[in-house]
């Protein structure tokens, strides 16, 4: 079965230029979950979605930051301008279900690096 | 959100059992316990939940304390595959949210 799908595996780009994370989750999974690993905060949730409705962005860092989810089998991520501080692996993960007796299901990540 | 105490890092030979051990003396009654761990450059990976009975399933087992303040995930062969960081998380049925404390690193030795 295809886990999820998060697409570039690496991204390199300087300062100030837009920066397009995606992810694709499982099949049939209602709800999608973006996070950002880094060394200083560890790995903090920053927005869900339910049914493509996002549900809670209060993670997100700044209006700098955007997510959209157009249908059930593709999500966006978007940071613009970027800035040097927003370097960080960048999770997408999708469940079933969002309560605590369903497992969520993580891609292998985004690694962003603004120079 | 209960607060949980891991070890930063523990050490196993491969072949023999591991026991991570932690600690999550806030946890609510409704708290699952949720286990996941972190390969190298990999997503997190679910391994293991449960509420209050002892679970087992094909990657590991869990045991949880009867007062339910702590738990314990048990590899019960190491390989070096194993080698990860593992996070113990109490979870809210009525939360959506995972959170993710610093874990514990296990190192495997051949």
């Amino acid at each position: 079965d295809a886990g999820v799908i998060q697409s570039p595996r690496h991204e390199v780009t300087e300062m100030g230029q837009e920066v397009t994370l995606r992810c694709k989750p499982i099949s049939g999974h209602d709800y999608l979950f973006w996070y950002r690993q880094t060394m200083m905060r560890g790995l903090e949730l920053l927005i869900y979605f339910n049914n493509n409705v996002p549900i809670d962005d209060s993670g997100m860092p700044e209006d700098r930051f955007s997510a959209k989810m157009p249908n059930a089998s593709f999500s966006t991520l978007k940071i613009q301008p970027s800035e040097p501080r927003d370097s960080a692996v960048y999770f997408c993960a999708s469940s079933l279900a969002g309560q605590g007796t369903q497992p969520q299901h993580f891609g292998d990540g985004t690694r962003l690096s603004i120079l | 959100d209960a607060k949980t105490t891991q070890p930063n890092s523990m050490e196993s030979n491969e072949e023999e059992p591991v026991h991570l051990p932690c600690n999550h003396s806030t946890i609510s009654g409704t708290d699952y316990i949720h286990w996941y761990r972190q390969l190298p450059s990999q997503g997190p990976e679910y391994v293991i939940h449960g509420l209050t009975s002892n679970v087992n399933n094909r990657m590991a087992s869990l045991a949880i304390a009867e007062d339910r303040k702590s738990s314990t995930l048990i590899l019960h062969r190491a390989t070096l595959r194993d080698a990860a960081v593992y996070y113990c998380i109490p979870w809210m049925d009525s939360s959506y949210k995972l959170i993710f404390g610093s874990g514990t690193r296990l190192l495997v030795r051949p």
